[in-house]
């Protein structure tokens, strides 16, 4: 069975930085390019960042370029999102997910509340 | 950034009602669309990728179709456990996009 579990989320203030990590079980985590989706409170889905399998490629929406750094431990099947220069419309559950065919994402984990305000 | 413009916002239906939802991508994408499934509370459930593929475990009362810059998705014969928020999303290009939703009630 496929796992994604994410942790790290909590309230922080602007400008703060925050880490989340994700623990992925039940596939070959190496093998997999994988993602953070946010979804702002009663807002839409919104992708963040994607990593290649390697983590030697990534990507980011540009309100994030530059903050927010995605990174993996294959070693460990474990994803990573450091957020820093937080600001308030990050507010946020993030979401760990898998990249599945042409782009679909076919995990997802069950989401991490991130909520930046002073 | 490829603009995915998503209709009806709002929609409801019977239970046993065939529905349709749209996707209207500001380019051509190549089938590279995926719909999700997200109950109230829930984490989002991948339904249809490439389009038309269904992923698995997913009820074949869901279908997808399109090519280029049009696509839908189609639930035969509403039941309550349909009852939920849809989007689409195209995986064609970065930034990956999505639609801004369709929330399916049942009438």
């Amino acid at each position: 069975e496929v796992r994604l579990v994410e942790s790290g989320g909590g309230l922080v203030q602007p400008g703060r930085s925050l880490k989340l990590s994700c623990a992925a079980s039940g596939f070959t985590f190496s093998d997999s390019y994988m993602a953070w989706v946010r979804q702002a409170p009663t807002k839409g889905l919104e992708w963040v960042a994607s990593i290649s399998n390697s983590g030697t490629t990534t990507y980011y929406r540009d309100s994030v370029r530059g903050r927010f750094f995605i990174s993996r431990d294959n070693a460990e099947s474990a994803l990573y999102l450091q957020m820093d220069s937080l600001r308030s419309e990050d507010t946020a559950t993030y979401y760990c997910t898998r990249v599945g065919t042409r782009y679909g994402f076919d995990y997802w984990g069950q989401g991490v509340m991130v909520t930046v305000s002073s | 950034d490829i603009q995915m413009t998503q209709s009806p916002a709002s929609l409801s239906a019977s239970l046993g009602e065939t529905v349709s939802i749209e996707c209207l991508a500001s380019v051509g994408i190549s089938n590279d669309l995926a719909w999700y499934q997200q109950k109230s509370g829930k984490s989002p459930q991948l339904l249809i990728y490439a389009a038309s593929r269904l992923q698995d475990g997913v009820p074949s009362r869901f279908t997808g179709s399109g090519s280029g810059t049009r696509y839908s998705l189609k639930i035969s014969g509403m039941q309550p456990e349909d009852e939920a928020d849809y989007f689409c999303q195209q995986g064609y290009t970065y930034p990956v996009t999505f639609g801004s939703g369709t929330k399916l009630e049942i009438k």
